[in-house]
C-alpha cells in the first residue's frame, strides 16, 4: 500500500519565490518522517527529519498529524535548490519511495 | 556523517553473464539494506529489503532468482544480476540504515549497469 504521496511530479518556480513541496502520508503508527534530496549526478542524501525540527538550507517541514502531511517549504528558492526531492515513507522499515518531486528553480 | 560505498560505479557486461554489485557501510552497522533500481528521471523503485543474516524480502514483480541478494555481514550486502540481459541495464542504488529509531538511511552512489 502506498504510504506516502507527493502529488506534484514537477514543480517550477522562479528564483526568490516561495516554494512548497507537498507530502501526505498514511500510517497508523507514529511516523518517522524524512525529506531526502538528490542533486544532479549526486547520491540521495538526507535533507531534514521531522524529529529534530531543524532548518536545512532554508528548508523547513512541519508534521501535521491532523492532515497527515509533512510539506517541505522554503520562503525564497535559489537556483541551487533545483533537484529531485523525496518524502520518505513514514515507516522506516518500509522504504518504498513515492514518485518524488522534481523542483526547478528558474533564474 | 555515515558513508555507504557502492562498487563498481559502472559496469558493462555481455548478455548472459552475471554481475555482482557490492554495498558497504563504512562506519556503522547496517542491520537493514535496501536495493533500488532507478530509471532515467524517475523515482527509485524498491527491489528488495535485506536484514543481516536473513533472506531478502523481494518486492512484487522482482525475480529473486535473477537478482540475488546476500547480506552476510553488518557492513556488506551484494546484489548479483544473474544471466543479465539488455533489459536489465539500469542504475542500481543501495541504501543502509542501522536499527536505531529515527535514524535516516544512507545511500550509495549507485551503479550504472549496461548489458550489451
Amino acid at each position: 500500500a502506498q504510504r506516502v504521496t507527493q502529488p506534484e511530479k514537477l514543480l517550477s518556480v522562479f528564483k526568490g519565490a516561495p516554494v512548497e513541496l507537498k507530502c501526505n502520508y498514511s500510517y497508523s503508527g507514529s511516523p518517522e518522517l524524512f525529506w531526502y534530496v538528490q542533486y544532479s549526478r549526486q547520491r540521495l542524501q538526507l535533507l531534514l527529519r521531522h524529529i529534530s525540527r531543524e532548518s536545512i538550507k532554508g528548508f523547513t517541514a512541519d508534521l501535521n498529524k491532523g492532515e497527515t502531511s509533512f510539506h517541505l517549504k522554503k520562503p525564497f528558492a535559489q537556483e541551487e535548490d533545483s533537484a529531485m526531492y523525496y518524502c520518505a515513507p513514514p515507516n522506516n522499515n518500509d522504504m518504498r519511495f513515492g514518485a518524488g518531486t522534481r523542483l526547478t528553480v528558474k533564474p | 556523517g555515515a558513508v555507504v560505498s557502492q562498487h563498481p560505479s559502472w559496469v558493462i557486461c555481455k548478455s548472459g553473464t552475471s554481475v555482482k554489485i557490492e554495498c558497504r557501510s563504512l562506519d556503522f552497522q547496517a542491520t537493514t539494506m535496501f536495493w533500488y533500481r532507478q530509471f532515467p528521471k524517475q523515482s527509485l523503485m524498491l527491489m528488495a529489503t535485506s536484514n543481516e543474516g536473513s533472506k531478502a524480502t523481494y518486492e512484487q514483480g522482482v525475480e529473486k532468482d535473477k537478482f540475488l541478494i546476500n547480506h552476510a555481514s553488518l557492513t556488506l550486502s551484494t546484489l548479483t544480476v544473474t544471466s543479465a540481459h539488455p533489459e536489465d541495464s539500469s542504475f542500481y542504488i543501495c541504501s543502509a540504515r542501522d536499527d536505531r529509531p529515527f535514524t535516516e538511511a544512507f545511500f550509495g552512489q549507485g551503479t550504472r549497469l549496461t548489458v550489451v
